[in-house]
């Protein structure tokens, strides 16, 4: 079966502009989590979501957010981009509740610079 | 805030196993180990979790120490294909966040 799609793999922008990620979980999977991969500060995590609702957030700022559709395709977004923004942002999805045994399923990951 | 410690990095021979340390001593009775690896430029890879008990598929064996505060990952035989950053991560279940720590850089050498 068809595996965690990302969209887009590349994308440059500049400071103060947003940007819209995207990701179709595999098929079935009802949760989506992000993660933002930096050289420095390694896989971070930034949020779940389970059946459209958020489920989980980690520690950051309010410029990150996301969404989850009815279809489990999930979003982020990130508003006025720093320069620091500059990651990989990978999206996983998993099985939840007692049909999942927690494995999570990686994209490939969009690649972020921001200028 | 990750609650595992695993050393910076290893390397093993082509053919050998891989043993791969972690330490968690503070895992709580309800937290998992799981471990992941993620390969230049791709995404993680679900390796193997368990509980108490030792557990076994066909990428590795997971060895958890009766006590619980360490673990120990083996790659029965290392290829060049598994020379990967290898994540432990303690996990209260399956629907709690995964919150990976640095890792451990595997390099398997011909």
């Amino acid at each position: 079966k068809a595996g965690v799609t990302q969209t887009p793999r590349y994308l440059i922008k500049t400071r103060g502009q947003q940007v819209t990620l995207s990701c179709s979980p595999i098929s079935g999977h009802r949760s989506v989590s992000w993660y933002q991969q930096t050289p420095g500060q390694g896989l971070q995590f930034l949020f779940e979501y389970f059946s459209e609702t958020q489920r989980n957030k980690g520690n950051f700022p309010g410029r990150f957010s996301g969404r989850q559709f009815s279809n489990s395709r999930s979003e982020m977004n990130v508003s006025t981009l720093e320069l620091g923004d500059s990651a990989l942002y990978l999206c996983a999805s998993s099985l939840s509740g007692r049909a999942g045994t927690g494995e999570l399923f990686f994209g490939e990951g969009s690649r972020l610079t921001v200028l | 805030d990750a609650k595992t410690t695993q050393p910076p990095s290893m390397d093993c021979a082509e053919g050998r196993a891989a043993n791969l340390p972690c330490n968690h001593s503070t895992i709580s009775g309800n937290e998992y180990v799981y471990w992941y690896r993620q390969i230049h430029s791709q995404g993680p890879q679900y390796i193997i979790h368990g509980l108490k008990n030792n557990e076994t598929n066909e990428m590795a064996s997971l060895i958890i120490t009766e006590d619980r505060k360490s673990s120990t990952l083996i790659l029965p035989h290392a290829t060049l294909r598994d020379t990967a950053v290898y994540y432990c991560i303690v996990r209260a279940g399956a629907n709690s966040k995964l919150t990976f720590g640095k890792g451990i850089t595997l390099s398997v050498r011909p």
